[in-house]
C-alpha cells in the first residue's frame, strides 16, 4: 500500500539554524500538506501546496517557513532560522485531489536547543 | 478561526466495553475524518465521511457525519487492547480552504485488559 515517507525521523539543532525536513507524498497524489504538533497538543496546519504553489497558509507559517517541491516526488519544508518554540512533531500529508482523504507521514521530530 | 471541540478528552474502560467520543463545532464542514495516533507517529486514517447524514462502518468502527454538519461521532465496539491510542477528529470546510484540515483535541483511550 503506497505510503508518504518523511526524513529524517528526528533532527535536533541549534537555535537560529536552517533545517530542511523532507517528504515524499504518495506517487499520484497532487496536494501536499504540512502540518506540526507540539508535545501533547493537537495537530496545527501549516501550509498547503499544490501545482508548485503555496494555495493556503496559517499564521504559524511566517517568513521564516518555505516549502518546496525540488523535483517530482520530493516535498520540502525549511525552517530558515530555527527558535526554540519549532521544537515539535512535523507531518507531510498528501491527497489525490483537494477536499479528499489526507494521508499522513509518520513525522520528524525536531527538538531545538 | 474555526474550531472542533472534541470529548471526553480522556476515557479508560475495560476490554470488551464499547467506547464513543464527538466532536462539536460552531461552523460547517464538508469533510469529517477520523484518525488514531500510536505515541510517536503519524496520525493514521480510520473512517473518512462526505456527506451530511452519512454513516460509515470499518470493522468495529463505525462514524457518523451529523445532519447539520457541524458535528461527527465515533464508536469503537467490543475494545481491544491494540484499541489504545488517541483519536482525533478532523474538518475540512471546503470553499477556499484549500484542503486545510482542523484537528480536535483528541480523544486518549485507554483499555484494560
Amino acid at each position: 500500500e503506497p505510503e508518504v515517507t518523511q526524513t529524517p525521523s528526528h533532527q535536533v539543532t541549534q537555535m537560529g539554524q536552517e533545517v530542511i525536513l523532507r517528504c515524499v507524498p504518495i506517487s499520484n497524489h497532487l496536494y501536499f500538506y504540512w502540518y506540526r504538533q507540539i508535545l501533547g497538543q493537537k495537530v496545527e496546519f501549516l501550509v498547503s501546496f499544490y501545482n508548485n504553489e503555496i494555495s493556503e497558509k496559517s499564521e504559524i507559517f511566517d517568513d521564516q517557513f518555505s516549502v518546496e517541491r525540488p523535483d517530482g516526488s520530493n516535498f520540502t519544508l525549511k525552517i530558515r532560522s530555527t527558535k526554540l518554540e519549532d521544537s515539535a512533531m512535523y507531518f507531510c500529508a498528501s491527497s489525490e485531489l483537494v477536499g479528499e482523504t489526507q494521508y499522513f507521514g509518520p513525522g520528524t521530530r525536531l527538538l531545538v536547543l | 478561526g474555526q474550531q472542533l471541540n472534541q470529548s471526553p478528552q480522556s476515557m479508560f474502560i475495560q476490554e470488551g466495553e464499547d467506547v464513543s467520543m464527538n466532536c462539536t463545532s460552531s461552523s460547517i464542514f464538508n469533510t469529517w475524518l477520523w484518525y488514531k495516533q500510536d505515541p510517536g507517529e503519524g496520525p493514521v486514517l480510520l473512517i473518512a465521511l462526505y456527506k451530511a447524514g452519512e454513516l460509515t462502518s470499518n470493522g468495529r468502527l463505525t462514524a457518523q457525519f451529523g445532519i447539520t454538519r457541524k458535528d461527527s461521532f465515533l464508536n469503537i465496539s467490543a475494545s481491544i487492547p491494540s484499541d489504545v491510542g488517541i483519536y482525533f477528529c478532523a474538518g475540512n470546510a471546503g470553499g477556499t480552504s484549500y484542503g486545510k484540515l482542523t484537528f480536535g483535541q483528541g480523544t486518549i483511550l485507554t483499555v484494560h485488559p
